[in-house]
């Protein structure tokens, strides 16, 4: 899969957007991004997904720039509930149907 | 909301036997994964299954492990002679299609913990 880079940790305060970078400079055309998180030991949860465009449902929005090297993942208000290591995976079509997880970014929300 | 499930939750047994994990995919896909994450460790893909076949392995998913799928609803991954690097979690996924666009569920996950 191309690779992503994602800070290893980041704070954000309850009730505050909390902004997840994500770096994929050698991500190529039909390649999405798929922010993905996992809470304590919990099974990954799918968060969303996107290819080009800006990306909105009722979780998070997913901003890509236009350039696609890098995206940012948006949880508009924080909740102690988000606190989780959230995943940034590129999904690369020459690697098959499987998903690659790197370390993510562990995010604290606090009070 | 439809979703992947999982049993048992945890499982506990000696090293050389043998254990099935069982998955239950949402019924309406095709495409079935297992990964497992090591305590403290990345999650790592071991196999896709599609059509009642392997569709790609990783090099983890070595002769001590098999997948089937027994019935229309049942998933399962065997452990053929578990040894103590096998205790890990491992967590069952499907997907409608296999394309990079279709998104992967994942249930809960089965800890496993070889003795």
């Amino acid at each position: 899969d191309a690779k992503t880079t994602q800070p290893p940790s980041m704070d954000c305060a309850e009730g505050r957007a909390a902004n997840l970078p994500c770096n994929h400079s050698t991500i190529s055309g039909n390649e999405y991004v798929y922010w993905y998180r996992q809470i304590h030991s919990q099974g990954p949860q799918y968060i969303i997904h996107g290819l080009k465009n800006n990306e909105t449902n009722e979780m998070a929005s997913l901003i890509i720039t236009e350039d696609r090297k890098s995206s940012t993942l948006i949880l508009p208000h924080a909740t102690l509930r988000d606190t989780a290591v959230y995943y940034c995976i590129v999904r690369v079509e020459a690697a098959g149907n499987k998903l690659t997880f790197g370390g993510g970014t562990r995010v604290l929300v606090k009070p | 909301e439809p979703e992947v499930t999982q049993t048992p939750s945890h499982q506990v047994t000696q090293m050389g036997q043998e254990v099935i994990l069982r998955c239950v995919p949402i019924s309406n896909h095709l495409y079935f994964y297992w990964y497992r994450q090591i305590l403290g460790q990345k999650v790592e893909f071991l196999v896709s299954f599609y059509n009642n076949e392997i569709s790609e392995k990783s090099e983890i998913f070595d002769d001590q492990f098999s997948v089937e799928r027994p019935d229309g609803s049942n998933f399962t991954l065997k452990i053929r002679s578990t040894k103590l690097e096998d205790s890990a979690m491992y967590f069952c996924a499907s997907s409608l299609s296999g394309g990079e666009w279709d998104t992967q569920y994942f249930g809960p996950g089965t800890r496993l913990t070889v003795l």
